[in-house]
């Protein structure tokens, strides 16, 4: 079965507190990216990855960090979080016009 | 900048009573138009890509097409496990980010 699948599905932690979030696909997907929710705004991608070792920034990366050491994992590192990162987290993978999606991570920076 | 605009931002339908819903985009070069379906605290539910104006896709009661400015998504006799958000997604022919639209509420009532 395709998947995405992304860890931890929900976490509150304290600002500052280094923490990832994992994602890994079982599709062989060259194309991973990341997205966050917020009420009103809709989806925002942070950073997208078009294979191992190729990372850019999409249009909310400030305060994240990525990395692609392998085609099937995707890690979202959050260096020093703030609450303004407290936010409903995606993971996706996509081939051919068809982008899946994990099903998110609830993140609470206190 | 790519630009995508839903409407409206919510719906309310009685079961049977067909619809539509819009999504305006502006991009350089358009690679692909996306049709997702989420639920609540869900990731996005692929429904359709579409590449080029006049192209059509269906699948059960959903219907969606392609203009050179715009997409509908038509809901014919929809049912009350319709109820989502749908979200209308672009992507340019650079293959890198994919730009969201705030997506429209619908809430199908039995």
């Amino acid at each position: 079965e395709a998947q995405v699948t992304q860890n931890p599905r929900y976490l509150i932690t304290v600002t500052g507190k280094k923490l990832t979030v994992t994602c890994s696909q079982n599709m062989n997907h060259e194309y991973m990216s990341w997205y966050r929710q917020d009420p009103g705004l809709g989806l925002r991608q942070i950073y997208y990855s078009m294979n191992v070792e190729v990372t850019d920034k999409g249009d909310v990366p400030e305060g994240y960090k990525v990395s692609r050491k392998e085609k099937r994992n995707f890690p979202l590192i959050l260096e020093s979080p703030s609450p303004n990162q407290t936010s409903l987290y995606f993971c996706a993978s996509s081939s051919y016009g068809r982008i899946y999606f994990g099903e998110g991570s609830w993140l609470t920076v206190v | 900048e790519d630009q995508v605009t839903q409407s409206p931002e919510a719906l309310r339908l009685q079961e049977g009573e067909s619809s539509s819903l819009n999504c305006s985009y502006t991009v350089s070069g358009l690679r692909g138009l996306f049709w997702y379906r989420q639920d609540p605290g869900k990731g996005p539910e692929f429904l359709f890509t579409l590449y080029s104006a006049g192209e059509e896709k269906e699948k059960e009661r959903l219907k969606a097409t392609l203009t050179k400015k715009e997409s509908f998504l038509h809901i014919t006799a929809p049912k009350p496990e319709d109820s989502a958000t749908y979200l209308c997604a672009v992507q340019h022919s650079g293959y890198s980010t994919l730009t969201f639209g705030k997506g429209t509420m619908l809430l199908v009532s039995p």
